[in-house]
C-alpha cells in the first residue's frame, strides 16, 4: 500500500519545547516537501528536498529545521523560535529531484495538527 | 474538525446539480496547473491536472478549463454528490515553484 505518512495526527506542545513531525513516503519519490496551512490561506512552503542529503529553505523556514538522510524520510522539526507554530502541517512528495520539471505533481500526506498550549 | 477553510468562499449547490469552482492564478509563466480536494481534517487529494499546451481536460465527472489569455483555471463537477462537499484549491507551477490558492468550500445541499 503505497503513499506518504505523517505522524502523529494531532500534536501539543508546551511554550519552549521543540517538536518533530514526522513524515513517510514508499513511492520511490526523490522530492518531498513540507507545508503550513492556516485558516483562509494558501499552503506555505517550509521546507523541501530535491534529493537525500539535501534540502533547501522554502519561503517561511525561520523556525523550523528539517534532515533528509533517508530518500524516503523528511522529519520538520518545529523550534521555540517559532513564535506562531499553531498550524496544520502538511507534507508532500513528488517524482521530482533535481531533473524534475514543474510537470512533478505533488502529492500530500494526512497531515498533523500543531497546537500550542 | 479542522479549522482549514474558515473564511473561505462558498459555493453551495443542490445535489445533482453541476458545480463550477473558480480559480486565478498569477504567473504567465506558469504550466502547469493541479486542482485538490482537501476533507476536513485530511491532507488534500489531487483531483486532475492540466499543462498550459491544453485548455481542457476531462476527468471522471470533472473538467479541468483553462483560460491563459485571462489567467483562468476552473473546475466542473458533473452531478455533484454529498461526498464531493470540501475545500477545492488549485495550484499553479512554474520552474520548480508551485503556488497554491486558498481555495473554496464546496458545500452540497440535500
Amino acid at each position: 500500500d503505497g503513499g506518504i505518512t505523517q505522524s502523529p495526527k494531532y500534536l501539543f506542545r508546551k511554550e519552549g519545547q521543540n517538536v518533530t513531525l514526522s513524515c513517510e513516503q514508499n513511492l520511490n519519490h526523490d522530492a518531498m516537501y513540507w507545508y503550513r496551512q492556516d485558516p483562509g490561506q494558501g499552503l506555505r512552503l517550509i521546507y523541501y528536498s530535491q534529493i537525500v542529503n539535501d534540502f533547501q529553505k522554502g519561503d517561511i523556514a525561520e523556525g523550523y529545521s528539517v534532515s533528509r538522510e533517508k530518500k524516503e524520510s523528511f522529519p520538520l522539526t518545529v523550534t521555540s523560535a517559532q513564535k506562531n507554530p499553531t498550524a496544520f502541517y502538511l507534507c508532500a512528495s513528488s517524482l521530482g529531484g533535481l531533473a524534475g520539471g514543474s510537470t512533478d505533481t505533488q502529492y500530500f500526506g494526512p497531515g498533523t495538527r500543531l497546537t500550542v498550549l | 474538525g479542522e479549522s482549514v477553510g474558515l473564511h473561505l468562499p462558498t459555493l453551495s449547490v443542490q445535489e445533482g446539480d453541476n458545480s463550477i469552482i473558480n480559480c486565478a492564478y498569477s504567473n504567465s509563466a506558469s504550466d502547469y496547473f493541479i486542482w485538490y480536494k482537501q476533507e476536513s481534517g485530511k491532507g488534500p487529494q489531487f483531483i486532475i491536472d492540466i499543462r498550459s499546451n491544453m485548455d481542457k481536460r476531462q476527468g471522471q465527472r470533472v473538467t479541468v478549463l483553462l483560460n491563459k489569455t485571462v489567467k483562468h483555471l476552473s473546475l466542473q463537477i458533473a452531478a455533484t454528490q454529498p461526498g464531493d462537499s470540501a475545500v477545492y484549491f488549485c495550484a499553479e507551477s512554474y520552474g520548480q515553484n508551485f503556488v497554491f490558492g486558498p481555495g473554496t468550500r464546496l458545500s452540497v445541499l440535500p
